[in-house]
């Protein structure tokens, strides 16, 4: 069974540092890119990144929300991406849901989508 | 960027009766090879989203025929052929032509 399951989420200060994972399992995840989306609680769904496979370079896109504070890395050995949060807002208080890209190197369509892990930034 | 608008934003319908949903993009969605990348989601109360729709008109695996997609270039529809208890949630339509990627505010649909 194809699954992406996001964990690392909690709560933290404004200002602070988090790092959630998503780990994969039941396909070869080195051939896939996935993004990082986010849903703050009661609302719409915001794209927040992307990162290629290898086969496209690994290279990585942001929304402009996220952009220089935010991070997606993978380590195709064990299957996991990364989305490292740095200087943490509280606009930045969502569940966070990774999801696997189709349709080539951009990904044009996505799924599956993890259960997402939920991220409280608040004093 | 590219802003996607959905309308409505609530939608009240019967079992069994058809529903749709508009989805507008503020520039066309055809893409440099050819392809035009909208999706649209579905997301029942609690759960993540699911991928219903590609490129405009793939229904992804698993998905019931009930659910179509159509259009071109900057207006897109879901259309969902007779409404069963199992379709309500938020559904949201998803530009993938172009980074940055985005989503249409969701559409709620409920039963009357």
């Amino acid at each position: 069974e194809v699954q992406l399951v996001e964990s690392g989420g909690g709560l933290v200060q404004p200002g602070r540092s988090l790092r959630l994972s998503c780990t994969a399992s039941g396909f070869t995840f080195g051939d896939y890119g996935l993004s990082w989306v986010r849903q703050a609680p009661g609302k719409g769904l915001e794209w927040v990144g992307f990162i290629r496979s290898t086969a496209y370079g690994v290279t990585t896109e942001y929304a402009a929300s996220v952009k220089g504070r935010f991070t997606i890395s993978r380590d195709d050995s064990k299957s996991i991406a990364y989305l490292q949060m740095n200087s943490l807002k509280t606009e930045d208080t969502a569940v966070y849901y990774c999801t696997r890209g189709q349709g080539g190197g951009g990904a044009h369509w996505f799924d599956p989508w993890g259960q997402g892990t939920l991220v409280t930034v608040s004093s | 960027d590219i802003v996607m608008t959905q309308t409505p934003l609530s939608s009240p319908v019967t079992l069994g009766q058809p529903a749709s949903i508009s989805c507008r993009s503020s520039q066309s969605l055809v893409h440099s090879d050819g392809n035009t990348y909208l999706s649209w989601l579905q997301q029942r109360p609690g759960q993540p989203p699911r991928l219903l729709i590609y490129k405009i008109s793939n229904r992804f695996s698993g998905v019931p025929d009930r659910f179509s997609g159509s259009g071109a270039g900057t207006d897109f529809t879901l259309r969902i052929n007779r409404v069963e208890a199992e379709d309500v949630g938020v559904y949201y339509c998803m530009q993938v032509t172009q980074f940055p990627y985005s989503f249409g505010q969701g559409t709620k649909l409920e039963i009357k």
